[in-house]
């Protein structure tokens, strides 16, 4: 069963091109996170989205409720901007109200 | 950045010798995680608590053990460690239920040879 699906996979980029990574869940969710993993890396949250959009510098993340749908768009890419990005709803899932689930995520590479 | 410490942060252990992960934050959090990523699953749920000897099973619980002694620490033990236990393991905080914030940890890489 895939309860998020990210879309897509995989994308290369060329620098300053805007980029759009989209995910689709299944589930009833209480908020989204969107998360970024450097190769050998952490994870970090970039976002924590309930409604609406978000703005952080380059980083822009939309979520449509209703239609559940969220994107996470970076415009003018750059190299560093290379990383996996993955779709994350938290919602009641193994008895807390909480709990986060994930997409496979999306490898990105902004070539210079 | 979160203080979030996982150790260690890379371990070849052998088949069928147990083996314990150790989750340190500086944030009195209250909600830790523990999941593991493996290509082509994506991060999957461990264990979980929601406070000192409060635990609960994720989605893949089975052959993993936890305990929470004290609010910083949460341990996940391989009682007996299996090759498909080989995988990058996260350990993450949040403030609420809701992971309103979530931070992770560095991962720990582990190898069941």
């Amino acid at each position: 069963k895939n309860e998020v699906e990210q879309s897509p996979q995989n994308l290369t980029a060329q620098e300053g091109e805007f980029i759009t990574i989209n995910c689709s869940y299944s589930v009833g969710i209480s908020a989204l996170h969107w998360l970024q993993q450097h190769p050998g890396g952490g994870i970090v949250s970039l976002f924590m989205l309930s409604s609406g959009k978000k703005k952080h510098g380059r980083l822009i993340a939309t979520i449509n409720i209703q239609e559940k749908h969220s994107s996470l768009h970076i415009t003018a890419s750059h190299p560093r901007d290379s990383a996996v990005y993955i779709c994350a709803p938290s919602g009641n899932y193994g008895g807390s109200q909480g709990n986060l689930i994930f997409g496979k995520g999306t490898k990105l590479s902004v070539k210079p | 950045d979160a203080g979030i410490t996982q150790s260690p942060r890379h371990k070849v252990t052998e088949t069928g010798t147990p083996v314990t992960l150790r989750c340190h934050q500086t944030e009195n959090h209250r909600y830790m995680y523990w999941y593991r990523q493996d290509p082509g699953h994506g991060l999957r749920l461990i264990h979980y608590s929601y406070g000192v000897k409060d635990t609960d099973k994720g989605e893949v619980s089975d052959g993993y053990s936890v305990s929470r002694s004290k609010t910083e620490d949460f341990l996940l033990t391989l009682e007996s460690a299996t090759s498909s236990q080989t995988s990058v393991y996260f350990c993450a905080i949040s403030l609420t239920e809701m992971n309103t914030e979530a931070f992770f940890g560095q991962g720990t890489r582990l190898t069941v040879v």
